[in-house]
């Protein structure tokens, strides 16, 4: 079956205290997005790749970092999460064509900092 | 830059019509609209490209007017499966891919 998947889905953490978000798909995608969901504020970019080893900021990369070293796996760190990133995020893949950009999202991961 | 969206809410009855609009300042070459449920990941409606292409999808129809960097969605006789988030999403001129706020829809029976 074709999917996204994130780890872990649901996700309570302290103030500075590193973590791992991790999204893989089964797909053979080329372009892979982490977003992250605020109430009112739609679906934010965190950061995107376009392909192995090419990542690039989206509108909101400021605390995230991210690592693209296999095609099929793209995943979300913080390194110093704060409670400003509490959040709802969701990893998204397509493929690299602009007649079928359709993307495909994770289940999504809540992250609550306390 | 993020897209508009208007309205921001809105609630129809079952087998009523409803028009979301999307809106941007920038320069378009696509628009793509998604549906998201409560508690459940967004999920693509159709993708409309530069061309004032206009794209139907059962009940579910879209224009693009790139001249006035506008797309609607049209939703048709609604269900009440057609309840949910809608978003539009973007892609211009030195712009990457962006979604709007959403539009919140409730069909009720």
């Amino acid at each position: 079956e074709a999917q996204v998947t994130q780890n872990p889905r649901y996700l309570i953490t302290v103030t500075g205290k590193k973590l791992t978000v991790t999204c893989s798909q089964n797909m053979n995608h080329e372009y892979m997005s982490w977003y992250r969901q605020d109430p009112g504020l739609g679906l934010r970019q965190i950061y995107y790749s376009m392909n192995v080893e090419v990542t690039d900021k989206g509108d909101v990369p400021e605390g995230y970092k991210v690592s693209r070293k296999e095609k099929r796996n793209f995943p979300l760190i913080l390194e110093s999460p704060s409670p400003n990133q509490t959040s709802l995020y969701f990893c998204a893949s397509s493929l690299l064509n602009r007649i079928s950009y359709e993307q495909y999202f994770g289940p999504g991961t809540r992250l609550t900092v306390t | 830059q993020q897209p508009v969206q208007s309205p921001q809410a809105v609630i129809l009855r079952e087998g009523e019509d409803a028009v979301i609009n999307c809106s941007s300042s920038k320069a378009l070459y696509s628009v793509h609209w998604y549906r998201q449920k409560h508690g459940e990941a967004p999920v693509f409606l159709m993708i409309l490209l530069k061309g004032g292409e206009q794209k139907g999808h059962e009940k579910i129809s879209a224009s693009f007017n790139e001249k006035k960097q506008q797309s609607s969605l049209y939703l048709t006789a609604s269900q009440l499966s057609y309840s949910g988030t809608y978003f539009c999403g973007t892609e211009g001129d030195g712009q990457n891919f962006v979604f709007g706020p959403g539009t919140r829809l409730s069909v009720l029976p």
